[in-house]
Formats: structure tokens, C-alpha cells, sequence
């Protein structure tokens, strides 16, 4: 089945510990995308991604790094300086242009 | 990024009412307007967008309109289910984030039998 894997569902981490969240999709989209959800907070960009090797910023990219090095890939690392962790994480994708974003069923961190 | 605001947060209905949703953008240049439906502990599912060529949109009991001048854009959703029930999000793109959506802050909508 085409679609939008994200790995692990559930993560927990001592605090200080880099974490790496993985997001594979085998839609052959162009772009992907990385969301932050909170209670209350809507979705917020971290990172997105047009192209392999090629990568911006969104809203709220402190504390976090990606890699684009695959298409189908696009694996969120959370790092130490990210002062709040905890969250539910959303990757998506899409064809580029505006259009569907394609969601993954997230994952959610707890820092200890 | 672009301003997003959505209204009600919370909106309980009786089963077999209709239910509104609305939300406003701040950027002009936004031409897609989508609408997300998200079950607990799962990702967001599309269930309707507009485009900005286009005033209303249609789906048997959900509709949108889109107000370009007003820039606000509304969700209908007619003859409510108990399975309606769920988190709604409304979102606008715009160019300089490669199509990425910024959404609103999300509704919860609540329908009871």
C-alpha cells in the first residue's frame, strides 16, 4: 500500500539525549514536510523539503536538524538544545505545488 | 509565517444539526485552502479543499466557501453523525514556504446522539 510511514509510534528519552524520528514515504512525492503538535497549538512547521539534498527552515526549526539524502526519506533528528521535546510529531508529503499534504500517523516523544 | 486563525475551538452539536467552522488568513497570495479531519492519536486526513479560483465547494453533507476579498473561508457540515466528531483544521499555503500549509489552531467538534 502507498503511503506515509513514521517510526517509532512512541519514544521516550532522558533529557540531554539526541533523538532521531524516521519518515519514509513511497508515494513519490517531491516534498516532505515536518510538523510539531501540541494540545491547543495546531500544527507548526519545523522543516521542509522540495528536493533531495535540499532542505529550509519553517517557524520553529531550534533545536532541530533533518536530512534529505533519499527521496523517500526524511528522518527529523531532536536535539538537546530543543527546550520543550515533548510533543506528537507529523511528517508528510506531497507533489510540489500547492496541493495535499499527505500525513503520517506520528509519532509521539516524552522526555523524561 | 502566515496568520491562521480558526473560530469556534470547541463546538458540541446535536446529532443531525449542521455544524460551521470559520477561519481567516493573513496573506493575499494564499490560493489553497484545505480542510483536515484528525482522530484521536492519528494524523490528519484531508476531507475537502478550495482553490482560489473557486467560491464554493461541495462533497454530499460538507462544504466549503472561500471569501477572497474578506480573505476568510468556512466549513459546512450538514445533517451532523456521532462519527463526525473528531478535530478539524483548517489551513492556508502561500509560496514562500514551497507550499507548505500553515493551520489554524484546530476544532473540536463534539456531535451527541
Amino acid at each position: 500500500d502507498g503511503g506515509i510511514t513514521q517510526s517509532p509510534k512512541y519514544l521516550f528519552r532522558k533529557e540531554g539525549q539526541n533523538v532521531t524520528l524516521s519518515c519514509e514515504q513511497n508515494l513519490n512525492h517531491d516534498a516532505m514536510y515536518w510538523y510539531r503538535q501540541d494540545p491547543g497549538q495546531g500544527l507548526r512547521l519545523i522543516y521542509y523539503s522540495q528536493i533531495v539534498n535540499d532542505f529550509q527552515k519553517g517557524d520553529i526549526a531550534e533545536g532541530y536538524s533533518v536530512s534529505r539524502e533519499k527521496k523517500e526519506s526524511f528522518p527529523l533528528t531532536v536535539t538537546s538544545a530543543q527546550k520543550n521535546p515533548t510533543a506528537f510529531y507529523l511528517c508528510a508529503s506531497s507533489m510540489v505545488g500547492p496541493g495535499e499534504l499527505f500525513f503520517g500517523e506520528g509519532s509521539r516523544l516524552t522526555v523524561l | 509565517g502566515e496568520n491562521v486563525e480558526q473560530h469556534p475551538s470547541t463546538l458540541s452539536v446535536q446529532e443531525g444539526d449542521s455544524a460551521v467552522i470559520k477561519c481567516t488568513y493573513s496573506d493575499s497570495a494564499s490560493n489553497y485552502f484545505p480542510w483536515y479531519k484528525q482522530e484521536l492519536g492519528k494524523g490528519p486526513q484531508l476531507i475537502i479543499d478550495i482553490r482560489s479560483n473557486v467560491g464554493e465547494k461541495k462533497d454530499q453533507r460538507i462544504a466549503v466557501t472561500l471569501n477572497k476579498t474578506a480573505k476568510h473561508f468556512s466549513l459546512h457540515i450538514t445533517e451532523t453523525q456521532p462519527e463526525d466528531s473528531a478535530v478539524y483544521f483548517c489551513a492556508a499555503s502561500f509560496g514562500n514556504s514551497g507550499y507548505a500549509l500553515n493551520f489554524g489552531k484546530g476544532t473540536s467538534l463534539l456531535v451527541t446522539p
